[in-house]
């Protein structure tokens, strides 16, 4: 099992520049999510889902659009770029329901908006 | 929501001292509470975790308590090694299918 790959692993955009996150499990999972980390801010939950064609907003919702057409997949979507969103990204899958049980993370991709 | 307060940021112990980190949390409906541990520049990994039904887990080195009343749960280190140096988060979660995380804790073990 490859488990949760996240890519692009580095990705530097401009202002007002939009782009695709992509995130996809091979362990069957129904719960997928985002996370943005910040230096001192820990994990923040940006949006997740719960099977294929449900998704929901966590905390920082604002700037992000998701969709979940299959199990497998959950891309996160800037449709406009800003240095606010200078992060690092983290998609998560789990066997249960996100807040119940283990969150299997990607490897991270490091997002500079200039 | 849910708000989950970790103490301290940073700490640093000698090799083989013990260490505690404290969260609490705000939501009492709140009944996970995992450990994630994230060396530098790698991806956050599961450590330990407790459910509200159990108020200790042992896990070798590690263990957790949690107190459901106070709303306080921590994580404890013993014989510490510095391969144990890294940033442990605390979280909290429930049946709103939100975990909720600390900010974090650097922990360094000095040789």
């Amino acid at each position: 099992n490859a488990g949760v790959t996240q890519t692009p692993k580095f990705q530097v955009l401009k202002t007002g520049q939009s782009m695709t996150l992509q995130c996809a499990q091979d362990m069957n999972h129904e719960y997928m999510s985002w996370y943005r980390q910040d230096p001192g801010m820990g994990l923040r939950l940006i949006h997740y889902s719960v099977g294929a064609g449900i998704t929901d907003q966590g905390e920082v919702p604002n700037g992000y659009n998701v969709s979940r057409s299959t199990t497998e997949d959950f891309p996160l979507r800037l449709l406009s770029a800003a240095p606010s969103q200078t992060s690092v990204y983290f998609c998560a899958s789990s066997y249960g329901t996100g807040g119940t049980g283990e969150l299997f993370f990607g490897e991270g991709s490091r997002l500079t908006v200039l | 929501g849910e708000n989950v307060e970790q103490h301290p940021s940073t700490l640093s112990v000698q090799e083989g001292d013990s260490a505690v980190i404290k969260c609490t949390y705000s939501d009492s409906a709140s009944n996970y509470f995992p450990w994630y541990k994230q060396e530098l520049g790698k991806r956050p990994q599961l450590i330990i975790d407790i459910r509200s039904n159990v108020g200790e887990k042992k896990d070798q080195r590690i263990a957790v308590t949690l107190n459901k009343t106070a709303k306080h749960f921590s994580l404890h280190i013993t014989e510490t090694q510095p391969e144990d140096s890294a940033v442990y988060f605390c979280a909290a979660g429930g049946s709103n299918y939100k975990l909720t995380f600390g900010k974090g804790t650097l922990l360094t073990v000095n040789p």
